[in-house]
């Protein structure tokens, strides 16, 4: 069955250092993946997908088939990244394209 | 973009009564709606599928009983909490997604305290 992995629950980092928030998967075939993001008190919201291939915010994500990974990254964090962030992906063959999240990263970045 | 309202943010119910959340697409048609549930410090869990006009898919665990789920137009689809008790005391949070597309836009969520 389809999951989605983040190993840490916190993240840690000081302003300016890059940061990598991991994700691995399980599905047969291509998935398209996601990155949301909920900052303080706010909604959740798309931070980027992979099939678009774009950087949001200064973060940019690769599909790596062979690890089965979609790590989030970012080179220079800044303190307003402090956020929670969850990968997710669609069901194996969903008809209804329903999202299955991760639990989330609580990515904090010291000043 | 897409704008996803949910209402109410917060509300206070008595063990026993029901409560009725609402989820509007604001500015686009959403064929399916979902109705999700996050714990405190863990991740969302995905309650409930529902396209317009049909009866809602629920997923494994979830009481279709106790969270009625309603889809009745393609901007607004409500959950009622029925008989609610202080363990359904938890933070629900809908997203919508227009037909023939994946990303999906999510609510401000409510949270649901009961005493």
């Amino acid at each position: 069955a389809q999951r989605v992995t983040q190993p840490e629950k916190l993240l840690s980092v000081f302003k300016g250092a890059p940061v990598e928030l991991k994700c691995n998967y399980s599905y047969s075939g291509s998935p398209e993946l996601f990155w949301y993001v909920q900052y303080s008190r706010q909604r959740l919201q798309l931070l980027l997908r992979h099939i678009s291939r774009e950087s949001i915010k200064g973060f940019t994500a690769d599909l790596n088939k062979g690890e089965t990974s979609f790590h989030l990254k970012k080179p220079f964090a800044q303190e307003e990244d402090s956020a929670m962030y969850y990968c997710a992906l669609p069901p194996q063959g969903g008809a209804t394209n329903k999202l299955i999240f991760g639990t989330g990263t609580l990515l904090a970045v010291q000043p | 973009g897409a704008v996803v309202s949910q209402h109410p943010s917060r509300v206070i119910c008595k063990s026993g009564t029901s409560v009725k959340i609402e989820c509007r697409s604001l500015d686009f048609q959403a064929t399916t709606m979902f109705w999700y549930r996050q714990f405190p410090k863990k991740s969302l869990m995905l309650m409930a599928t529902s396209n317009e006009g049909s009866k809602a898919t629920y997923e494994q665990g979830v009481e279709k009983d106790k969270f009625l789920i309603n889809h009745a137009s393609l901007t607004l689809s409500t959950l009622t909490v029925t008989s609610a008790h202080p363990e359904d005391s938890s933070f629900y949070i809908c997203s919508a997604r227009e037909g023939g597309r994946t990303e999906a836009f999510f609510g401000q969520g409510t949270r649901l305290t009961v005493v």
